[in-house]
């Protein structure tokens, strides 16, 4: 069965600080990587996604992950963050084909910004 | 477009009783997919729902069930409720079957107590 790792559960950090959120899969395979996002009182939103190609994809508000096969590795980063971006984040994986059991889930990483 | 839409947003049962909970998917979308949502388990995929058939199903116990009707909606009963079943049920829907390139898309959950 896969599992998805995510290092920091608890992240702080300062207007304008510079962030990275680790994430580590352990699927062997051909795998599709997401980062979701969920603000607080509101959904999970899809902030962005690797199916295949270019290693290095954007996604919104500024948001980019690079993923690194040979480390098993899809991680999330920004390069200036703000206040707006006090949220959980959680990386998952879904393996293709039939029989994958949906979506994996990181346990998540709660980032608070302060002012 | 309208979004995932989950029914009821809470929910407070008694130990021993049984619930229902409802999702309407994202116009066009045929896939529906379940998950629990517990401070500490985090995300736990439930099962998927595909063109009315079951595809996938994740660990949990038989009392735990779902269906899904011709016009993509879905719900899903858990039976003999036990205080552990106290979550946030998350219904996601997608245009197409997990595991092919897909993106899936939130609904806001439901909020099962068990008392």
């Amino acid at each position: 069965a896969q599992s998805v790792s995510q290092h920091n559960h608890h992240v702080i950090l300062s207007e304008a600080a510079s962030l990275e959120l680790g994430c580590n899969y352990s699927y062997g395979g051909t795998v599709n990587l997401f980062w979701y996002v969920q603000y607080p009182g509101q959904h999970l939103q899809l902030l962005l996604k690797y199916f295949s190609g270019d290693p290095l994809v954007k996604g919104i508000k500024g948001f980019e992950a690079e993923f690194i096969k040979s480390k098993f590795s899809f991680n999330l980063r920004k390069p200036s963050v703000q206040w707006s971006d006090t949220a959980e984040y959680f990386c998952a994986v879904n393996g293709p084909g039939g029989g994958a059991d949906g979506l994996t889930f990181g346990k998540g990483t709660h980032l608070i910004i302060q002012p | 477009k309208a979004g995932v839409t989950q029914t009821p947003r809470y929910l407070i049962k008694t130990r021993g009783q049984q619930v229902t909970l409802s999702c309407s998917p994202i116009s066009g979308h045929r896939s529906v997919s379940w998950y629990q949502q517990t401070p500490g388990q985090g995300l736990q995929f439930l099962f998927e729902y595909f063109s009315e058939t079951q595809r996938n199903k994740g660990n949990f116990p038989g009392r735990f069930s779902g269906r899904q009707f011709s016009n993509s909606r879905s719900e899903m009963n858990v039976s003999t409720l036990e205080l552990g079943d106290s979550a946030l049920y998350l219904c996601a829907s997608s245009l197409v079957a997990s595991g092919a390139q897909n993106i899936q898309y939130f609904g806001a959950g439901t909020r099962l107590s068990v008392l």
